[in-house]
Order: C-alpha cells, then sequence, then structure tokens
C-alpha cells in the first residue's frame, strides 16, 4: 500500500522569505499524480499544486513550486515572498493514475502546520 | 460550473443519538464521490467512496454508514454516536476521468 509522509509537523517562516515544506512518498507503481492542499483555519481544503509522475519538469503557480524527485520519491513545496495568508495546515497527497476500485482515492500525510511571521 | 454543497457546518449531538451528514454536487454527472474525516491534529481518512448510485465501498470499519440514493447525493450517517466520531468530516468529488478532487467546506462534528 502507498504511504506518504510529512516529516515536519511544524514549520515557521518570517513574511517575504521563502519556506520549503518536505513529503515523501512509497509507492511500486510508476504512473501516479501528487498533490499539496492548504487547510486554512475555515478548514477548506485548497489545491494548492500538483504534479503528474510522468512529467519531469517540476510543477508552478505562481509564488508556489515543487521539486519532484521521482527516484527518491521526494516531493517537496516550496514557498516563495511568504505571505500571511499562506499561514495553514498543508498536506501533501498521492493518488494512482489506476482509476479502478481503491487505486484512485487520494492518500494523505499528516500536515505541516505552517506558520508565518510578520 | 461545478460546485460541492456540504451541511451542517458545525454539529453538536449526544452519544446515542443518530447522525445524518448530506453531501451533493452540481454542475457535473456520475462523480465519484467521497467521505474524508479529520480528528484533531491529524491527516485525513478516508471512510467511504462511492462510484456510482448505490455503490458504496468503505475504507475502515466503524460506526458509520454511507448511503448515495441520487447521482449526485452522498449521505454519511450512523444509528448511535460514540464520543470517538467527534472530528470534522469533508465530503469531496471527482470527475469520471478526471485526477483533481474538490472538497466540500467540512462538517465539524462534536459528540458529548
Amino acid at each position: 500500500a502507498q504511504t506518504v509522509t510529512q516529516s515536519q509537523p511544524e514549520m515557521s517562516v518570517q513574511e517575504a522569505e521563502t519556506v520549503t515544506l518536505s513529503c515523501t512518498y512509497d509507492t511500486s507503481e510508476s504512473d501516479y499524480y501528487l498533490f499539496w492542499y492548504k487547510q486554512p483555519p475555515s478548514r477548506q481544503m485548497i489545491l494548492v499544486i500538483r504534479q503528474e509522475a510522468y512529467k519531469q519538469q517540476n510543477a508552478t503557480e505562481n509564488r508556489f513550486s515543487v521539486n519532484f524527485q521521482k527516484a527518491a520519491k521526494s516531493f517537496s513545496l516550496k514557498i516563495s515572498d511568504s505571505q500571511l495568508g499562506d499561514a495553514a495546515m498543508y498536506f501533501c497527497a498521492y493518488r494512482s493514475a489506476n482509476y479502478g476500485g481503491s487505486q484512485g482515492n487520494l492518500i494523505f500525510g499528516k500536515g505541516t502546520k505552517l506558520s508565518v511571521k510578520p | 460550473s461545478q460546485t460541492i454543497h456540504q451541511w451542517p457546518a458545525t454539529l453538536v449531538q449526544p452519544v446515542g443519538s443518530p447522525l445524518s451528514l448530506e453531501c451533493t454536487v452540481e454542475g457535473t454527472s456520475n462523480p465519484n464521490l467521497y467521505w474524508y474525516r479529520q480528528a484533531a491534529g491529524r491527516g485525513l481518512q478516508l471512510l467511504f467512496y462511492s462510484v456510482g448510485i448505490g455503490q458504496i465501498s468503505s475504507e475502515v470499519p466503524q460506526n458509520l454508514s454511507a448511503s448515495r440514493p441520487q447521482d449526485r447525493q452522498f449521505i454519511l450517517s450512523s444509528k448511535k454516536l460514540l464520543l470517538s466520531d467527534s472530528g470534522f468530516y469533508l465530503c469531496a468529488w471527482r470527475g469520471q476521468g478526471s485526477y483533481g478532487y474538490t472538497f466540500g467546506s467540512g462538517t465539524r462534528l462534536t459528540v458529548v
């Protein structure tokens, strides 16, 4: 079974600085998708960025970018120019590219709580 | 556009009482539907998923059940709540052939 590990329960960053959140995963599959979700105090789950495993190029969405290392099974999130509104729980998630049965379900890490200091 | 509605937003229920949480999706047909639970300070745990009307798969044995009486309606239920059922419940949907999930706004359930 696939697993997702976020080794940093909490992180802190100064406003306008850069922070990197770590995520590793374990899978025997070659085709899958990876996601970073943000959960602010409102508890709404918001998709931040996603990466298809078959793509070598790292995904980027404005101030958010990932470092996808397929061989190392690592998927870190970099937040540049951190803003107060970035403070939230961040979850890394894995999904098999196989749509059959439960294999298409999202598997989440336990999350990293990010604080942004003014 | 597709939207997902989940209610109620908060709920306080006594131990032993029944539960019914509802989730509906608009603007799509035959979505895959999911119920997740998030305990305090923990990640999301998949409880149930459904790939079609009347088709429910359970991931974790528990005091809860799910039903899908209509294509875009997903209901989470319990006949008798336990204290351990407290948590934050999230509904999500994914379109057929799509790899993106969209989450509802969640229900905070407190069992007292």
